[in-house]
């Protein structure tokens, strides 16, 4: 079964970069057939979905972080990552990595699903 | 961006009782649905994808219905272990939108 791993600091500053890491095991992020994406959940709040990347590159960004966020993979060490830029309070946030699973239930019609998540990691932005 | 409203944002309920969860989308999403469960402090699980589709392992007590924009998610007989903060989402279009969350608690 894959299992998701989400690893990075703790603790950001105001105005610096958060970096995040997802480490995929038991399995393979080239498998293809999924995206790989990133969600947040401000403290006591609900879900915010930030972006996803494919294995060959390919990203989709939330318009409403899009200026500060780059996800990226390296496929040599089966992780993704996630990095953003300029971070305030408002970004402290638990930070989810997800296998959203792409599914043809229908021909030509495909459905989005994460099935797999990581267990999160608090990023608390604060000098 | 889809605006997904469920409801009620809280709930009460008792062991053995049969539940019924709302969410409502800001326009037509034909059955690009999920539903998750997310228990304090753990990460969300998916219960049911394309609005109505058990994901494997999930307890059959849990059901989802709807087209369109109104979904229903019914949990059949609560158990002990159900009562956590559920949130659907949307993913007909981006970026995919959650709902704020409705969170069942013992009664």
């Amino acid at each position: 079964q894959v299992q998701l791993q989400e690893s990075g600091p703790g603790l950001v500053k105001p105005s610096q970069t958060l970096s995040l890491t997802c480490t995929v095991s038991d399995g393979s992020i080239t498998s293809g057939g999924y995206y790989w994406s990133w969600i947040r959940q401000h403290p006591g709040k609900g879900l915010e979905y930030i972006g996803y990347i494919y294995y060959s590159g390919s990203t989709y960004y939330n318009p409403s972080l899009k200026s500060r966020v780059t996800i990226s993979v390296d496929t040599s060490k089966n992780q993704f990552s996630l990095k953003l830029t300029s971070v305030t309070a408002a970004d402290t946030a638990v930070y989810y990595c997800a296998r959203d699973k792409i599914d043809q239930l229908v021909l030509g019609y495909y459905y989005y699903y994460m099935d797999v998540w990581g267990k999160g990691t608090t990023v608390t932005v604060s000098s | 961006d889809i605006q997904m409203t469920q409801s009620p944002s809280s709930l009460s309920a008792s062991v053995g009782d049969r539940v019924t969860i709302t969410c409502r989308a800001s326009q037509s999403i034909s059955d690009y649905l999920n539903w998750y469960q997310q228990t304090p402090g753990k990460a969300p699980k998916l219960l049911i994808y394309a609005a109505s589709s058990l994901q494997s392992g999930v307890p059959s007590r849990f059901s989802g219905s709807g087209s369109g924009t109104d979904f229903t998610l019914t949990i059949g007989s609560l158990q002990p272990d159900d009562f956590a903060t559920y949130y659907c989402q949307q993913t007909s279009s981006t970026p995919y939108t959650f709902g704020q969350g409705t969170k069942l608690e013992i009664k």
